[in-house]
């Protein structure tokens, strides 16, 4: 069965650098999302994919972030310099089509912040 | 504003004992409404959403538009039920972001 792939697990980095994070959706699936979820807290929306354009994001989703779909098969959320209150887990998810469908996730990538 | 509510963090029950997540929402609006799954180790998954009316593993939840609620629940809990359950919701239109509840662990006991 398909499935909503990320790499890496997990990612160590230092406050103020750069992280790329990488999803490749499942292959027929036309809508893509990011979320993040902070140790402890709710699962929350960063922004949503469609036709290679953003098509909603949230208040989280500054100038510091940035989506991509550089080829046909990778889904990237860059962070360009990131802060100890971007640590959290980030799952990416994909869905089909737009009728109310289930969106499938990833297993989610665990940035760390020093 | 969009929000879900789901005001138990951590539920225990025994095994065959009934089991009801509860979920409140707020939405101007008429919205999708979804209970996603977290076992451990794994990612999450759809167990069911309202549009459907089916019941899934044993799980049912009612959209009850007076209460703003989509309850989650199952007659007869089994070891197998223990995960993070979370109650989520999305504009009507579809394809749209998923609105999260704070979770609640599920712990069936033997």
């Amino acid at each position: 069965e398909p499935e909503v792939t990320q790499t890496p697990s997990h990612q160590v980095t230092q406050m103020g650098q750069e992280v790329i994070l990488r999803c490749v959706p499942i292959s027929n699936h036309l809508y893509f999302y990011w979320y993040r979820q902070i140790l402890g807290q709710k699962v929350e929306f960063l922004v949503s994919f469609y036709n290679n354009e953003i098509s909603e994001k949230s208040e989280i989703f500054d100038d510091q972030f940035s989506v991509e779909r550089p080829d046909g098969s990778n889904f990237t959320l860059k962070i360009r310099s990131t802060k100890l209150e971007d640590s959290a887990m980030y799952f990416c998810a994909s869905t089909r089509t737009s009728g109310s469908d289930e969106q499938f996730f990833g297993p989610g990538t665990r940035l760390t912040v020093l | 504003a969009q929000r879900v509510t789901q005001p138990e963090k951590l539920l225990s029950v025994f095994k065959g004992a009934p089991v009801e997540l509860k979920c409140n929402y707020s939405y101007s609006g008429s919205p999708e409404l979804f209970w996603y799954v977290q076992y451990s180790r794994q990612r999450l998954q759809l167990l069911l959403r309202h549009i459907s009316r089916e019941s899934i593993k044993g799980f049912t939840a009612d959209l009850n538009k007076g209460e703003t609620s989509f309850h989650l629940k199952k007659p007869f809990a089994q070891e197998e039920d223990s995960a993070m359950y979370y109650c989520a919701l999305s504009g009507p239109q579809g394809a749209q972001k998923l609105v999260f509840g704070q979770g609640t662990r599920l712990t069936i006991n033997p």
